[in-house]
């Protein structure tokens, strides 16, 4: 069975520019997590998605953050623009249940972001 | 914020050597969950054990172990025996509404 795959690995941009990272959860996963860890800090939780609907987006940092799942399947989080603060490795973790968070997440291998 | 804290934030042995990792956390909540990561070199995090706030007792799996103390807030993680394929980032966690992450211990076990 195929785990959490993220695609790019490795995203290297200039400041301004857009960058789109996407996940695929593990298939029959309904609910979706994006995390991130920026210079080496905690892994910080950005936002959660039941199927296709935001369940808690508490976790986006400012507007320029925008995530999707269209069709309750793959998920984008978009960047625009980047900063140079918004470097860091993006993960994404999927779930079949969700119990307030207790359930046991699979992670995928997350993309490494450097904005210059 | 409750905060999960790691204070290790880098640990070198000597395979074969034992090495507990800490982990201290804060909550409000009667009713929660603690959780262990690695994070192995290829870059995933994987998952390792999760305990609920009712079982305190230490569970051993292998050469893994961890010690649960609620009295001290205290969920540390014990490699026995280390080998250099345990050299990783490992990472503590607790829920509340949403999974909160210590900074992460980075083990190295050299041969």
């Amino acid at each position: 069975e195929a785990g959490v795959t993220q695609f790019p690995s490795h995203s290297v941009i200039e400041k301004g520019q857009t960058v789109t990272l996407r996940c695929d959860p593990i298939s029959g996963h309904d609910n979706l997590y994006w995390y991130r860890r920026v210079m080496g800090k905690e892994i910080k939780f950005l936002l959660h998605f039941v199927k296709e609907s935001k369940q808690d987006e508490s976790g986006m940092p400012n507007n320029r953050f925008l995530a999707e799942r269209t069709g309750g399947t793959y998920s984008t989080l978009k960047v625009q623009p980047a900063e140079l603060e918004d470097s860091g490795v993006y993960f994404c973790a999927s779930s079949q249940l969700w119990s307030q968070g207790r359930e046991k997440l699979f992670f995928g291998s997350g993309t490494q972001l450097s904005v210059l | 914020a409750q905060k999960v804290t790691q204070a290790q934030t880098e640990i070198s042995v000597v395979e074969k050597e034992d090495v507990t990792l800490d982990c201290v956390y804060e909550t409000r909540d009667t009713t929660y969950y603690l959780f262990w990561y690695k994070q192995p070199p290829s870059g995933e995090l994987v998952f390792l054990i999760r305990r609920n706030s009712f079982d305190e007792q230490n569970e051993i799996s292998g050469r893994y172990s961890w010690n649960f103390q609620k009295s001290t807030s205290s969920f540390n993680f014990t490699i026995t025996a280390s080998q250099v394929v345990d050299s990783a980032v490992y990472f503590c966690a607790r829920v509340g509404n949403m999974l909160t992450f210590g900074g992460g211990t980075r083990l190295m076990v050299k041969p």
